[in-house]
């Protein structure tokens, strides 16, 4: 059972360069998260799903784009890469409505834009 | 709006003995509390979630938090830590299907 899974694990980039962070989930959960996780912090919600097709802003989206075509698979792209978006990025998800209804969370991406 | 505050950024306790993690929230509403914890260069696991059935709750590996709304606080505790609790611990609040706040976060070592 893979869970969440997070490509690339690691990644350097050049400022305005552009890259997509992919996250895939096998448990078939609806709703879908990205969050960023700056040192010291905790995590700060990027963009959310909560089913196919549909998506919506979180806390940070500037400098981000998401799209959910399937039910699995939520990626995150960066356009013009700038030197703030150097993180750990992760992708989270849950079954289902609920405030009770745990996130799962993948192993994460870590981004530096040099 | 609801916020989470961990108490101690570091915390650091000999094998053997108790750790405890304090979390105090604010929520304009009951809200759903969560402890999850942070290995190293890994994503984040859940520990034990509160749901209103039962003020002290049991997680995974030995750990239990207590809820206490006239404190509203949230604290985690285990009683004999383990090399392996070392780890970064996370307090969470969840008010709404989109809206988790993350507390800072409590950096736990433990000493041989």
């Amino acid at each position: 059972n893979a869970g969440v899974t997070q490509t690339p694990k690691f990644r350097i980039l050049k400022i305005g360069q552009s890259m997509t962070l992919q996250c895939t989930q096998d448990m078939n959960h609806n709703y879908m998260y990205w969050y960023r996780q700056d040192p010291g912090m905790g995590l700060k919600l990027i963009y959310y799903s909560v089913g196919a097709g549909i998506t919506d802003k979180g806390e940070v989206p500037n400098g981000y784009n998401v799209s959910r075509s399937t039910t699995e698979d939520f990626p995150l792209r960066l356009e013009l890469a700038a030197p703030s978006q150097t993180s750990v990025y992760f992708c989270a998800s849950k079954a289902e409505q609920g405030l009770n209804q745990p996130q799962h969370f993948g192993d994460g991406t870590r981004l530096s834009i040099l | 709006a609801q916020s989470v505050t961990q108490l101690d950024s570091h915390v650091s306790v000999s094998e053997g003995t108790p750790v405890l993690l304090r979390c105090n929230y604010s929520s304009s509403y009951s809200p759903s509390l969560f402890w999850y914890v942070q290995h190293p260069n890994k994503g984040l696991q859940l520990l034990l979630k509160y749901t209103s059935a039962a003020t002290l709750v049991k997680g995974i590996n030995g750990f239990e938090a207590e809820f206490k709304k006239s404190e509203t606080s949230f604290h985690l505790t285990k009683p004999s830590a383990h090399m392996s609790d070392a780890a970064e611990y996370f307090c969470v609040v969840s008010a709404n299907d989109y809206k988790l706040s993350f507390g800072a976060g409590t950096t736990v070592t433990v000493r041989a």
